[in-house]
């Protein structure tokens, strides 16, 4: 199994609608981050948390809201999606402190028409 | 806010051609992690530099830290076609976030 599940790996999804992505891990880092990437552009960071209390605002929180369930899951939603939130989301982990690499998960597609 | 820039964009290269990709971060970084991403994968971590001038090396690859730890490059020796992928740096400025730079899509022509 993986380290770092996402799921959906892939959605469709009109305008309008409210969407969650899910992410999981078994790696037991406190840390979760959830990033967006899009042609050109790299990867710009959603959001964050360091444990289940903390969860902080990245680049591009707009439009975005996050769920930290517990110290394995981190969810992030679309309250009411649109087109330009059409991307290619990944969810990572790290350990505490500075200096872990990131582990990242399969990514998410999604498309809203 | 911080901003990380990294040129070229993209670039195409015969097989056993070198390699190189530049970072350029907009504030002074704490420290660089380099990633790999091949086509239709998701990133993998490659290295992090610490120190100011630092240089590691992983077989083909060499990565370098510049003095003022504001810039980082990634070169490549005699590429194969199993380099095909795109390179990011990623800075972190003191925060423990990383800021992704915009990533070098490498193709390795056979």
């Amino acid at each position: 199994d993986a380290d770092v599940t996402q799921t959906p790996r892939n959605r469709i999804t009109k305008t309008g609608k409210r969407i969650m992505l899910e992410c999981s891990q078994t790696k037991g880092h406190d840390r979760m981050y959830w990033y967006r990437q899009d042609p050109g552009l790299g990867l710009r960071l959603i959001y964050y948390s360091f444990d289940v209390k903390d969860i902080n605002k990245g680049e591009i929180s707009d439009g975005y809201s996050v769920s930290r369930q517990a110290q394995a899951k981190f969810s992030l939603s679309l309250e009411s999606a649109i087109p330009n939130q059409t991307a290619l989301y990944f969810c990572a982990t790290s350990e505490r402190g500075r200096g872990y690499g990131y582990t990242f998960g399969s990514g998410t597609r999604l498309t809203v028409v | 806010g911080q901003q990380v820039m990294q040129i070229p964009q993209y670039q195409h290269v015969q097989e056993g051609e070198d390699f190189t990709t530049y970072c350029n971060s907009s504030t002074t970084l704490s420290n660089i992690q380099w990633y790999k991403q091949r086509p239709g994968g998701h990133p993998v971590f490659l290295i992090q530099l610490v120190k100011s001038g630092e240089v590691k090396k992983q077989k083909r690859l060499t990565f370098q830290f510049g003095e003022a730890k504001k810039n980082s490059s990634l070169h490549i020796t005699a590429t194969q076609t199993t380099d095909v992928g795109t390179y990011f740096c990623a800075g972190d400025s003191g925060t423990y976030k990383y800021i992704f730079g915009t990533g070098t899509r490498l193709k390795v022509l056979a």
